[in-house]
């Protein structure tokens, strides 16, 4: 199985700054299938990013992600009121397809 | 536009079987090309794919769960369904069910989601 590991567990910015967040994998995979999720309390995730760098409908571009092998990462280049959520990342290359355990993005 | 709904007991017994329904509406399930699936998210175990099902192939399981899980499409009702046997309280989470993006390794990319279900096992 593959392990994702999210840091920082808690990342504290203001609105406007940026923010990199951080996924690695225990194992490399070959392909580009990393996606990243947005969660707020009381909601389902919602997908931002699939395929390591594609953003999903409706996504503002201020949401970016890149990586390869076994590290990943989304960037928020500037944050918005909206933004600070939970974010989980998901690889689906190999079975079972795990998330990692999500970065709190607070409001500084 | 597509919604998706769980319905089901919020409470089950230890050793007992979890039974759970996705009613799909504003699509038909039968003429779909998707993979429909249920994902968990828990305190302890965070969010964890339990599995998914085809119109017509076989469904995909968790390894994790596979031994105690069954995962049905029921086109005449436009519903999926999810029974897990033998459950302990490390089964306690929040069910969810989700359509994915498409198909290939797309069918565990969720982008349609239900709210949820908070499911507790307790005596």
């Amino acid at each position: 199985e593959i392990v994702l590991t999210q840091s920082p567990a808690t990342l504290s910015l203001s609105p406007g700054e940026r923010a990199t967040l951080s996924c690695g994998a225990s194992q490399s995979f070959g392909s580009r299938y990393m996606a990243w999720y947005q969660q707020k309390p009381g909601l389902a995730p919602r997908l931002l990013i699939y395929d390591t760098s594609r953003r999903a409908t409706g996504i503002p571009g201020r949401f970016s992600g890149s990586g390869s092998g076994t590290d990943f990462t989304l960037t928020i280049s500037r944050l918005e009121p909206e933004d600070f959520a939970v974010y989980y990342c998901q690889q689906y290359d190999t079975s079972p397809y795990t998330f990692g355990q999500g970065t709190k993005l607070e409001i500084k | 536009q597509l919604q998706l709904q769980e319905s089901g007991p919020g409470l089950v017994k230890p050793s007992e079987t979890l039974s759970l329904t996705c009613t799909v509406s504003g699509g038909s399930i039968s003429r779909s090309s998707y993979y429909w699936g249920w994902i968990r998210q828990s305190p302890g175990k965070g969010l964890e794919w339990i599995g998914s099902v085809y119109i017509s192939g076989k469904p995909y399981y968790n390894p994790s769960l596979e031994s105690r899980l069954s995962i049905s499409l029921d086109t005449s009702k436009n519903q999926f369904s999810l029974k897990l046997t033998s459950v302990t309280a490390t089964d306690t989470a929040v069910y969810y069910c989700a359509r994915p993006v498409g198909s290939g390794n797309y069918y565990v990319l969720f982008d349609q989601w239900g709210q949820g279900t908070l499911v507790t096992v307790s005596s």
